[in-house]
């Protein structure tokens, strides 16, 4: 497709599982960023991965969170051991530039942790 | 950590009307972009500024990049009823945080016909 995709766009766990959400970004983008936004709040900025180099993860808020992105491409977001607290929206966004400028942002997906 | 303040935090006006919206932060930023977000879909670009002092239009939108470098503003004249959603601040200080985009914490827009 012509956008950055997500999947899924709902996700219902319990806690303790571990769940992996997927960001297929537009193609030929070299950056690709995780945001998790919560409800009524703003983004909060998680990872970024900017073509070969490493990714940046200041923002990734334990351990138990994780991310890679194969061949240049695709992205998985992996959170292990899932807490009532990691419910919010997690959106992956692509930039053709660096300097995270002009990011295109996916759906999200909805992660509910029950 | 950098912050990005944006204000108002909600807005509710009639249908015709003009808005502005605006972030501050105490830090230096290179770019700032804002972008609106509607139920259950990812925030949409609206405007990105990469030079101090810039002031750029997209239709209806006007955005400024403040000459300080640590404040924009977004202007929308005659709103309409589409108009309606989230708008956030967002920007870039660039350097050893390029890829890191700082976002406000939105102003909900809602507008009477």
């Amino acid at each position: 497709g012509a956008g950055v995709s997500q999947s899924p766009s709902n996700k219902v766990t319990e806690k303790g599982k571990d769940v992996e959400l997927r960001c297929d970004p537009i193609s030929g983008h070299t950056a690709l960023y995780w945001y998790r936004q919560s409800l009524g709040q703003g983004l909060e900025f998680l990872i970024y991965f900017q073509g070969n180099s490493a990714p940046d993860k200041s923002g990734l808020p334990s351990d138990r969170f994780s991310a890679e992105r194969t061949g240049g491409s695709v992205s998985t977001l992996t959170i292990q051991r899932t807490q009532q607290e990691d419910s919010a929206v997690y959106l992956c966004a692509s930039s053709s530039q660096q300097g995270g400028t002009e990011a295109f942002f996916g759906q999200g997906t909805r992660l509910t942790v029950v | 950590g950098q912050q990005l303040n944006q204000s108002p935090q909600s807005m509710f006006i009639q249908e015709g009307e003009d808005v502005s919206m605006n972030c501050t932060s105490s830090s230096i930023f290179n770019t700032w972009l804002w972008y609106k977000q509607d139920p259950g879909e990812g925030p949409v670009l609206l405007i990105a500024l990469y030079k101090a002092g810039e002031l750029t239009s997209n239709g209806r939108l006007t955005a400024q990049f403040g000459i300080t470098r640590k404040d924009s503003f977004l202007n929308i004249s005659a709103s309409i009823p589409s108009d309606v959603g989230i708008y956030f601040c967002a920007a870039n200080a660039g350097g050893t945080s390029y890829g890191k985009l700082t976002f406000g914490q939105g102003t909900i827009l809602t507008v009477h016909p």
